[in-house]
């Protein structure tokens, strides 16, 4: 099965600090790409980052890194200096193969972070 | 901006009714998708579309049909709508297949009373 798993329904963060939101994965397809989004209030779905299989280096977009630990099937997305325009929803995606060998992203059930000043 | 429009963004309609959702995109890209979103699931695939008339099922498409006509369009039909289907609708685009990024439109909340 293809999955992707979320455990941190909430977290907290003070402002400048930086945070950590898990996500972890089961795939049998060698060939995969991993991404975050955010989902503020407002209910659109924003890109953060990208990480393929193949990928040496994990990924990094301004303050968003992605920790991509493939024996142990792990995707955190870090956020260094929490700003208070971070609180959103956070969902960690998988493209995966579907049944009929096309692609697609499948989703996490995701992370409410909610930054304190 | 990926130049996709949703309409409607906000839509009310009675039990038993048909329903479409349009997604329209400006810049030719291949791969159309079509989501839900409901509290504690994320988003889930309902069809997707790798080209005109080209469409696939996805986990969650009983009660949907698609139609993909032109390269710009995908349209999402709820043949006769149930309290089930009262949901966040999106659509995303993939330029390509292998692309690295993925956008999706705006949404459409979607009520069924």
């Amino acid at each position: 099965a293809q999955k992707i798993t979320q455990t941190q329904p909430g977290m907290f963060v003070q402002e400048k600090e930086a945070v950590t939101l898990d996500c972890t994965y089961d795939t049998s397809d060698p060939s995969y790409g991993l991404f975050w989004y955010k989902q503020p209030s407002s209910g659109e779905m924003i890109f953060l980052i990208y990480q393929g299989s193949y990928d040496q280096q994990n990924a990094t977009e301004g303050r968003y890194s992605l920790n991509f630990q493939k024996a142990r099937k792990s995707a955190n997305l870090v956020i260094s200096a929490s700003q208070l325009g971070d609180s959103a929803m956070y969902f960690c995606a998988m493209r995966v193969s579907m049944d009929t060998g096309r692609r697609a992203l499948t989703f996490g059930s995701g992370t409410r972070l909610q930054v304190q000043p | 901006d990926a130049g996709i429009t949703q309409s409607p963004r906000h839509k009310v309609t009675e039990t038993g009714t048909p329903v479409t959702l349009r997604c329209h995109q400006t810049e030719n890209h291949r791969y159309m998708y079509w989501y839900r979103q409901d509290p504690g699931h994320g988003l889930r695939l309902i069809h997707y579309s790798y080209g005109v008339k080209d469409t696939d099922k996805g986990e969650v498409s009983d009660g949907y049909s698609v139609s993909r006509s032109k390269t710009e369009d995908f349209l999402l039909t709820l043949e006769s709508a149930t309290s089930s289907q009262t949901s966040v609708y999106f659509c995303a685009i993939t330029a390509f297949a292998g692309r690295n990024t993925i956008y999706f439109g705006e949404g459409s909340w979607l009520t069924v009373v």
